[in-house]
């Protein structure tokens, strides 16, 4: 799986807009990007993904690049219940194990 | 069905001893997925099933762990001659055949070896 970096931490105010990057400049054609939170002491719970277009429901927005070597994980009103560890994860195709690295810890302040 | 489900949530136990966790995945879902998970990292992949075939075992799942589906349903995780190096959480996931949507995950056994 291509490898994907993101920052360590980010923090965001209430209300605001937060705005998680991800690199993934060794994608290939075929794989997609996913994203996964995972609030402390909880299981990773599934986000969003997408594979060229960019991509919203009602959790988020997933914005691809059109070369697709970097991505952006948008929380358009960032709630304090959004603060978790924020993980961007490349995958082969659907039925490819998750491989997940370290994550972004965003924390959300009033 | 509530999702998938994990026993028991917390589990202490001396070195040396054995231990056994469950998962009940969410009922439709084919494939079944072990990940550990030590503080300050991301869930490690351990082992998946899909029914009742383990397809893929990671290196980090060493001869004193086991992993059964006996019937395509729930999934025991057993570590033998536990070590202090074997405490962290263990999460269970299950997805559809496709996967289309993504793991859901179980909220995980959190082991401390003693």
């Amino acid at each position: 799986d291509a490898k994907t970096t993101q920052p360590t931490s980010m923090d965001c105010a209430e209300g605001r807009a937060a705005n998680l990057p991800c690199n993934h400049s060794t994608i290939s054609g075929n794989e997609y990007v996913y994203w996964y939170r995972q609030i402390h002491s909880q299981g990773p719970q599934y986000i969003i993904h997408g594979l060229k277009n960019n991509e919203t429901n009602e959790m988020a927005s997933l914005i691809i690049t059109e070369d697709r070597k970097s991505s952006t994980l948008i929380l358009p009103h960032a709630t304090l219940r959004d603060t978790a560890v924020y993980y961007c994860i490349v995958r082969v195709d659907h039925t490819d194990k998750l491989i997940f690295g370290t994550g972004t810890r965003l924390q959300v302040f009033p | 069905d509530t999702g998938v489900s994990q026993d028991p949530r917390h589990k202490i136990t001396k070195r040396g001893q054995n231990v056994t966790f469950r998962c009940d995945p969410i009922s439709e879902h084919n494939r079944l997925y072990w990940y550990r998970q030590t503080l300050g990292q991301g869930p490690e992949f351990l082992t998946y099933f899909q029914n009742e075939a383990q397809l893929e075992k990671s290196r980090l799942l060493s001869d004193r762990f086991s992993a059964e589906r006996p019937k395509g349903s729930f999934s025991t995780l057993e570590i033998q001659r536990t070590e202090q190096g074997d405490s962290a959480m263990y999460l269970c996931a299950s997805s559809s055949l496709d996967g289309s949507y993504g793991y859901t995950f179980g909220s995980g056994t959190r082991l401390t070896v003693v």
